[in-house]
């Protein structure tokens, strides 16, 4: 099945540190979303992107629509233990339900 | 208010058997969509309903089948189970008309042997 591509994979870093990571789709959607997995448990919504070119923050999270539709950007201020976990975007079109995930952000903080 | 409750959590089924997981939604929410997710191919849409209807089906094989019920409660079912199959299983339900409202439930984590 279709996945976006993400990058980068697997980030380690140190607490504190700001995190990016982003997401590429071949074709366009009208909704790009992010979202946090931790261990055993469902994905859960950050951040809801609705207009090409949005820039949207939550907190020590800003997220932003890329202008072409097809790609979509994540970052993570001043990092804490709490956001260690798997970060997923997903892309959405109008009047779908169906959701693309990508293949996901595995982020490890150092101690 | 509860969220999307999924059951059973686990379950370990045996090549060629059937098993039925159960997803209950938020209260109020009318839709229910099906996403498989494994370390190869990572989240993968199933199927979404709603009113009890399909609307919406991923590529996967007839063996993999849902419905949902006059209260939006939803129930998937596979048939003669693979080693493939074994997952976790996540359900997610919405509001009419917000599709970013999603929010889904812990899982069924399901293992064939």
């Amino acid at each position: 099945g279709q996945q976006l591509n993400q990058s980068p994979q697997s980030m380690f870093i140190q607490e504190g540190e700001d995190v990016s990571m982003n997401c590429t789709s071949s074709s366009i959607f009208n909704t790009w979303l992010w979202y946090k997995q931790d261990p055993g448990e469902g994905p859960v919504l950050l951040i809801a992107l609705y207009k090409a070119g949005e820039l949207t923050s939550n907190g020590r999270l800003t997220a932003q629509f890329g202008i072409t539709r097809k790609d979509s950007f994540l970052n993570i201020s001043a990092s804490i233990p709490s956001d260690v976990g798997i970060y997923f975007c997903a892309g959405q079109d109008f009047g779908n339900e169906k959701l693309t995930f990508g293949t996901g952000t595995r982020l490890t903080i150092i101690p | 208010k509860a969220g999307v409750t999924q059951t059973p959590r686990y379950l370990i089924k045996t090549r060629g058997q059937q098993v039925t997981l159960s997803c209950s939604p938020i209260s109020g929410h009318r839709s229910v969509s099906w996403y498989q997710q494994t370390p190869g191919q990572g989240l993968q849409f199933l199927f979404e309903y709603f009113s009890e209807t399909q609307r919406n089906k991923g590529n996967f094989p007839g063996r993999f089948s849902g419905r949902q019920f006059s209260n939006s409660r939803s129930e998937m079912n596979v048939s003669t189970l693979e080693l493939g199959d074994s997952a976790l299983y996540l359900c997610a339900s919405s509001p009419p008309g917000e599709g970013d409202g999603y929010t889904f439930g812990s899982g069924t984590r399901l293992t064939v042997v």
